[in-house]
């Protein structure tokens, strides 16, 4: 069955750079475009970014873009989210969520997300 | 940025009732929505994409609507199950937005 499991989120201290991976097993991960969303606590959904399949088309949220950068390695099955000069606005649960099979956008599988503190 | 409008925020209900969710887009996505559940401490779930399809394997008291640019969900006999937040999302044009979500309660 298809499984995302992220990981690399933790308390990071203001102006850091941590790293999120997303691990997927359970489907042929190099067809999929894979994306990036984000939690505030206790907040609603923002989706921060796209990679196309092969890693050759990128696509972000504006409030992230010059400063998150998303990545995958298709021969380990894995996403990346680096975050880079983080602020107490980045904290929030990162989900990872694979592009729909069946509709031409949304997520149809996600991971169970991780948790990013960011604190001064 | 196209701006998602959900309402209402809360929405208080009783097992059985007939539950109406309405998603309006700033501008127009033809019928490119999808609509998410999410529970407390779990990842969203695809419920509905293109406006009105649903999702392999989520039950069909659920389906979605599509009028001009206004779109609702449906919750056709509310299931206790199915207490939760809901999401509108469009995938019309980059970024893709979400609505601020509806919690469903219990009455």
């Amino acid at each position: 069955q298809v499984q995302l499991v992220e990981s690399g989120g933790g308390v990071v201290q203001t102006g850091r750079s941590p790293r999120l991976s997303c691990a997927a097993s359970g489907f042929t991960f190099r067809s999929y475009s894979m994306h990036w969303v984000r939690q505030a606590p206790g907040k609603g959904l923002e989706w921060l970014a796209l990679i196309s399949y092969d890693g050759s088309n990128k696509i972000y949220t504006e409030s992230v873009k010059d400063r998150f950068t998303i990545s995958r390695d298709n021969s380990k099955n894995t996403l990346y989210l680096q975050m880079n000069n983080v602020r107490e606005e980045d904290t929030a649960i990162y989900y990872c969520a694979r592009d729909s099979v069946v509709a031409t956008g949304g997520f149809d599988y996600w991971g169970q997300g991780t948790l990013v503190t960011v604190s001064s | 940025d196209i701006q998602m409008t959900q309402s209402p925020s809360t929405l208080s209900a009783s097992v059985g009732d007939r539950v109406t969710i309405t998603c309006r887009a700033s501008q127009t996505i033809s019928s490119w929505l999808a609509w998410y559940q999410q529970k407390p401490g779990k990842a969203p779930v695809l419920l509905i994409y293109d406006a009105s399809s649903l999702q392999s394997g989520v039950p069909s008291r659920f389906s979605g609507t599509r009028s001009g640019t206004q779109f609702t969900l449906t919750i056709s006999s509310l299931q206790p199950d199915d207490f939760a937040t809901y999401y509108c999302q469009q995938y019309s044009d980059y970024p893709w937005t979400f609505g601020q979500g509806t919690k469903v309660e219990i009455k």
